[in-house]
């Protein structure tokens, strides 16, 4: 079975251009969440999905940042206008049906932003 | 916020030995959770242990939770250079996410 599925892994923007950052769950979850880490330091929660659905989105900056889980295709983090301080490493991470945080979440192995 | 937060921030011990980190937070919880992260990679789950648990064990991995105090506290025992990662706690509250601590950063020398 394969596991959460991020790509690209590494991406190199110029300030003022779009970032995509794709995720693919475990199959058979239905809830997604993305997570920021800068180095050294802990994940900050961004935002919660469930299939065409955003439940919490407060931890995502309300300006630039946008996500969208779609019935079908993977989980997208879309940061427009991206600025140096986007530079950090982004997770998903993906749990299984009911309720949500009952059951472990499965990573992906990230990926790393880089904003030059 | 019911972040977690751990302590030590770092931690370097000798190969065989124990290692002890903990885990404190701020508001009532539903599950505390805890994950690896090898350096560049995504987090791996270790343990969830539920709010009316006290103990867990998983291998060489014990877990104790003490929620009148709002602690956690992850043993790695018997050490191995393998064990070398960050190590976070992270608890599930009402909100349906999980709120994850800074991190130990465990170093293991051979």
């Amino acid at each position: 079975n394969a596991g959460v599925m991020q790509n690209p892994r590494h991406l190199v923007r110029r300030r003022g251009q779009e970032a995509r950052l794709r995720c693919s769950p475990v199959k058979g979850h239905s809830h997604v969440y993305w997570y920021r880490q800068l180095p050294e330091e802990g994940l900050k929660f961004m935002v919660y999905l469930q299939k065409e659905n955003i439940i919490d989105e407060s931890g995502m900056p309300k300006e630039r940042f946008s996500a969208e889980f779609p019935k079908e295709g993977p989980s997208i983090l879309r940061i427009q206008q991206v600025v140096r301080g986007d530079s950090a490493a982004y997770f998903c991470a993906s749990s299984p049906p009911g309720f949500p945080v009952s059951s472990p979440l499965h990573f992906g192995n990230g990926t790393r932003l880089t904003v030059t | 916020s019911q972040q977690g937060e751990e302590d030590p921030q770092a931690l370097s011990i000798q190969e065989g030995e124990n290692a002890t980190m903990n885990c404190s937070y701020k508001t009532s919880i539903n599950n505390l959770q805890w994950y690896r992260q090898n350096s560049g990679r995504g987090l791996v789950h270790l343990i969830l242990i539920r709010s009316n648990e006290r103990e867990k064990h998983s291998g060489r991995l014990r877990v104790t939770l003490d929620t009148s105090k709002k602690s956690s506290s992850l043993l790695i025992t018997a050490s191995r250079a393998a064990d070398t990662a960050s190590y976070f706690c992270a608890t599930a509250g009402g909100a349906q996410k999980l709120v994850f601590g800074q991190g130990t950063r465990l170093t293991i020398n051979p």
